[in-house]
């Protein structure tokens, strides 16, 4: 029982570059969740899923994009890599609103 | 918008100290929810509060409620070296699944 994955661990990407988060759950859990962490605060929401065919947008959408592939995995896609996107990403699951599991995380720099 | 704010933002405290911090929101919650990280790793639950409890005890932790005044608190008793991380609270609003943090609270506890 992996609980949630991530991957990659870390990532390095030039201006405008595009890359995709991953992120998986055993739990069976309904809802999945992105965020990222910047220094000194707290998460900031990016896109949810509150069920398997269903997205929204968060506190914090633009400049990135989902996909609810299944019930188990969520992706994150940048589709043109800003500075401003350094961060750390965390991906999170729950069932019906209750309390979210998080991964690991996901160290992204962009130069 | 976060809707969390935590107080103190920063607390240094002895082992076998207690350690009580605070957690003010702004709208109506349907559940209120601490999470904590260690340095470098995702966050991990501790405990749920909904909005018609009051007082809500898991081991060390003891979290207390007050609607009226919006505001929350988390009280770790006899605290370890194990404790040193940062400490988010998250509110729940009851039409949806997502959750709102704040920027959190640093604890030390030294030895």
């Amino acid at each position: 029982n992996a609980g949630v994955t991530q991957t990659p661990k870390f990532q390095v990407l030039k201006t405008g570059q595009s890359m995709t988060l991953q992120c998986a759950q055993d739990m069976n859990h309904n809802s999945m969740y992105w965020y990222r962490q910047d220094p000194g605060m707290g998460l900031r929401l990016i896109y949810y899923s509150a069920s398997e065919g269903t997205t929204d947008k968060g506190e914090v959408p633009n400049g990135y994009n989902v996909s609810r592939l299944n019930k188990r995995e969520f992706s994150l896609r940048l589709e043109s890599a800003a500075p401003s996107q350094t961060s750390v990403y965390f991906c999170a699951s729950s069932y019906r609103g209750n309390e979210q599991f998080f991964g690991p995380g996901t160290r992204l720099t962009v130069l | 918008s976060q809707q969390g704010e935590e107080d103190p933002q920063a607390l240094s405290i002895q082992e076998g100290e207690n350690a009580t911090m605070n957690c003010s929101y702004k709208t109506s919650i349907n559940n209120l929810q601490w999470y904590r990280q260690n340095s470098g790793r995702g966050l991990v639950h501790l405990i749920l509060i909904r909005s018609n409890e009051r007082e809500k005890h898991s081991g060390r932790l003891r979290v207390t409620l007050d609607t009226s005044k919006k505001s929350s608190s988390l009280l770790i008793t006899a605290s370890r070296a194990a404790d040193t991380a940062s400490y988010f609270c998250a509110t729940g609003l009851s039409n949806d699944y997502k959750l709102s943090f704040g920027a959190g609270t640093t604890v030390t506890v030294r030895a």
